[in-house]
């Protein structure tokens, strides 16, 4: 059974640094993996999505890796900003198409302090 | 304006009363999903449907029902079987076979049980 998990459960850095979230999962055979940003009691916007061929994927100041071997994706965010502040969650996809689903880790809650 | 609505926001219920979400979207989007996310928890999957007039279970379909008599629509309806059911709903939807393989979720709604 697929299992994802995030550490930190929260972090809190001072405006200005570059930071890293972690991302585990247990099952190599994923098709995708997303990472996703949540703010308080909103729904969930993608940040970035990897395929399961790719391994790395850039938006911005956003750097999403992803080590399928090793069961592992990061996020790294450079030059933090207090906007940034949210919880990040990664998903990843397994099977593909319309038969496929989603698997949630529990998120990473950031808080960027000016 | 394109998008996925949810209401109510907030919703409050009695034991033992069923209750329905609505979903809405008007991305003409084939798939549409609903998740339970939990305090420190990831999402974990309802039900889904692929196409109108068609639904499968997901991890945690007890105690809920849906429907999908339009493909605009995709209501939930929390059961007085749930056993806990204070939570907050998300529905999201895909576009089957687009080249965007990412799930566009709404913005929730928080039950509550008094």
């Amino acid at each position: 059974k697929q299992e994802v998990t995030q550490i930190p459960a929260a972090l809190s850095v001072p405006e200005g640094e570059n930071l890293v979230l972690n991302c585990s999962f247990t099952d190599s055979a994923i098709y995708n993996l997303q990472w996703f940003r949540q703010d308080p009691g909103k729904g969930l916007t993608s940040l970035l999505l990897i395929q399961s061929s790719q391994r790395e994927q850039t938006s911005g100041r956003l750097n999403a890796s992803l080590d399928k071997s090793s069961g592992r994706s990061t996020l790294y965010i450079a030059a933090s900003q207090p906007g940034d502040s949210a919880t990040y969650l990664c998903a990843v996809k397994i099977g593909s198409g319309n038969t496929g689903k989603l698997i949630f880790g529990q998120g990473t809650t950031l808080q960027v302090k000016p | 304006d394109g998008g996925i609505t949810q209401s109510p926001k907030y919703l409050f219920r009695k034991e033992g009363q069923n209750v329905t979400l609505s979903c809405e979207q008007n991305l003409n989007h084939d798939a549409m999903y609903w998740y339970r996310q939990d305090p420190g928890q990831g999402l974990r999957l309802i039900y889904y449907s692929q196409i109108v007039n068609d639904f499968q279970k997901g991890d945690i379909a007890e105690g809920y029902s849906v429907s999908r008599e339009k493909k605009e629509s995709f209501p939930l309806t929390v059961t007085s079987a749930q056993k806990n059911p204070t939570a907050f709903y998300l529905c999201a939807s895909r576009l089957a076979g687009g080249s965007t393989d990412t799930q566009y979720f709404g913005p929730g709604t928080r039950l509550t049980v008094l």
